[in-house]
């Protein structure tokens, strides 16, 4: 069974640029998960999806972040307009939800802000 | 407020010791608790998970012990080994819904 696979694994931009994260899930998994990891933390929740819906969003930054999950299946999570604050690890992980307690995380994208 | 508190921050032990990782929590909605461990380049990865309902889970060298009335829990790891050495993340799972809340992870350091 394919892991969690996300996309790129690493980004450097300039501040004020754009950047977009994308997830593959484990197939049938119908919770999905975005989190920020800064340096020496753990991971902090920004959203999560429930089929194509969005059932937390509260900690996204709304101004300069967005998530979508259309299909129920992939899911992208875009920056903006990057500040060097958002330097960080973000991580995707999913999990069966109701079918299951496990979160599985695929391996991230590490988003370095100059 | 931290919802999730985790310490030490980092912690030395010698190969073969029993090294111990604390976790505390605000919120008593929280019906499940994982374990996660983080190694350099890696993805976390579930290590083993407790629900209030036990005091005690055990798999392996590693016990969870878990005190509902202070709202605290402890991983145990006995007999540590270098291969141990990695970042160590309690998590709290709200009831009711799939939403996570990490602590901020406890760096173990085994020394053979």
């Amino acid at each position: 069974e394919a892991g969690v696979t996300q996309s790129p694994r690493y980004a450097v931009l300039q501040e004020g640029q754009a950047v977009s994260f994308w997830c593959d899930p484990i197939s049938g998994h119908d919770t999905l998960y975005w989190y920020q990891q800064p340096r020496d933390q753990g991971p902090q929740l920004l959203v999560y999806f429930r089929d194509e819906a969005v059932i937390d969003n509260s900690q996204l930054p709304s101004d300069r972040f967005s998530a979508v999950r259309p299909k129920g299946t992939n899911s992208t999570l875009k920056i903006q307009s990057a500040k060097q604050g958002d330097t960080a690890t973000y991580l995707c992980a999913s999990s069966p939800g109701t079918g299951g307690d496990e979160q599985y995380f695929g391996p991230g994208t590490r988003l370095t802000v100059l | 407020q931290q919802q999730v508190r985790q310490s030490p921050q980092s912690l030395t032990v010698w190969e073969g010791e029993t090294a111990i990782l604390n976790c505390s929590y605000e919120d008593s909605t929280f019906d499940y608790f994982p374990w996660y461990r983080l190694f350099p380049g890696e993805s976390p990865a579930l290590l083993i998970a407790i629900r209030p309902v036990s005091n005690k889970k055990e798999d392996g060298r590693f016990t969870i012990f878990f005190n509902k009335r202070e709202k605290k829990l402890s991983l145990h790891i006995t007999d540590s080994q270098p291969g141990d050495s990695a970042t160590y993340f309690c998590a709290a799972r709200y009831t009711g819904n799939y939403k996570y809340v990490f602590g901020a992870g406890t760096r173990l350091k085994v020394i053979a």
